[in-house]
């Protein structure tokens, strides 16, 4: 499978419990994106990398939030005392980039978060 | 601030019968870009448009674009059931900020 893969599925944590996600993306993509999506909504975006260094932060992204990318590959994203609002589908994306292509997104199937 | 407008947000079709989905978009912006979601599941590509006047078609969708009225739409010929799904418009203004719209959910009824 060459698609952006993500881990776990779905994630039930208590609130106030820290949970982490993983996004792989298209091994060739040096792009990376999260966005939250809640339901009935279009995705929000968090953040962005390239490669490993870290673009861009939404100011929907609270210090709870932080996300990593080491060594440009696989990124990972950290909820700290999860709150009940923190309950939504969280994506991932890649991208080659606009030189690359079209600045086409790639989605992950995503992590459904909910938080009791 | 970007806004992308969607409208209808909510789509009850009939089979056999044309419809279309309209995307409003605030701010200048030369790339454009339609995604279809199924419950439950992530965000497919559908189209992805580039520059004024671009027009895409894959079997009953066809999506086109006016950079000048910030209006992209999404045309549906004769709907058929397996087209029910939630589809986004995306804006990418700057090279790496896309904003989606709030979908359109369409449902082909018999």
């Amino acid at each position: 499978d060459t698609g952006v893969s993500q881990d776990p599925r779905h994630k039930i944590t208590k609130r106030g419990q820290n949970v982490t996600f993983r996004c792989d993306p298209i091994s060739e993509h040096n792009r990376l994106y999260w966005y939250r999506q809640t339901l009935g909504q279009g995705p929000e975006f968090l953040t962005y990398f390239q490669n490993e260094a870290q673009l861009e932060k939404s100011r929907l992204l609270s210090d709870r939030f932080s996300a990593e990318r080491p060594k440009g590959s696989f990124s990972t994203l950290e909820i700290q005392r999860t709150e009940q609002g923190d309950s939504a589908m969280y994506l991932c994306a890649s991208s080659p980039g606009v030189l690359a292509g079209v600045g086409e997104q790639y989605f992950g199937p995503g992590t459904r978060l909910t938080v009791t | 601030e970007l806004k992308v407008e969607q409208n209808p947000l909510f789509l009850s079709m009939q089979e056999e019968k044309n419809y279309t989905i309209y995307c409003n978009y605030s701010t200048t912006s030369d790339r454009l870009y339609w995604y279809r979601q199924d419950p439950g599941k992530s965000l497919e590509s559908l189209f992805v448009l580039l520059s004024n006047g671009a027009v895409k078609q894959e079997g009953r969708l066809m999506a086109s674009l006016d950079t000048k009225a910030r209006l992209s739409t999404l045309h549906i010929t004769a709907a058929v059931h397996d087209l029910s799904a939630t589809y986004f418009c995306a804006v990418a203004p700057d090279v790496d900020d896309m904003r989606f719209g709030a979908g359109t959910r369409l449902t082909v009824k018999p």
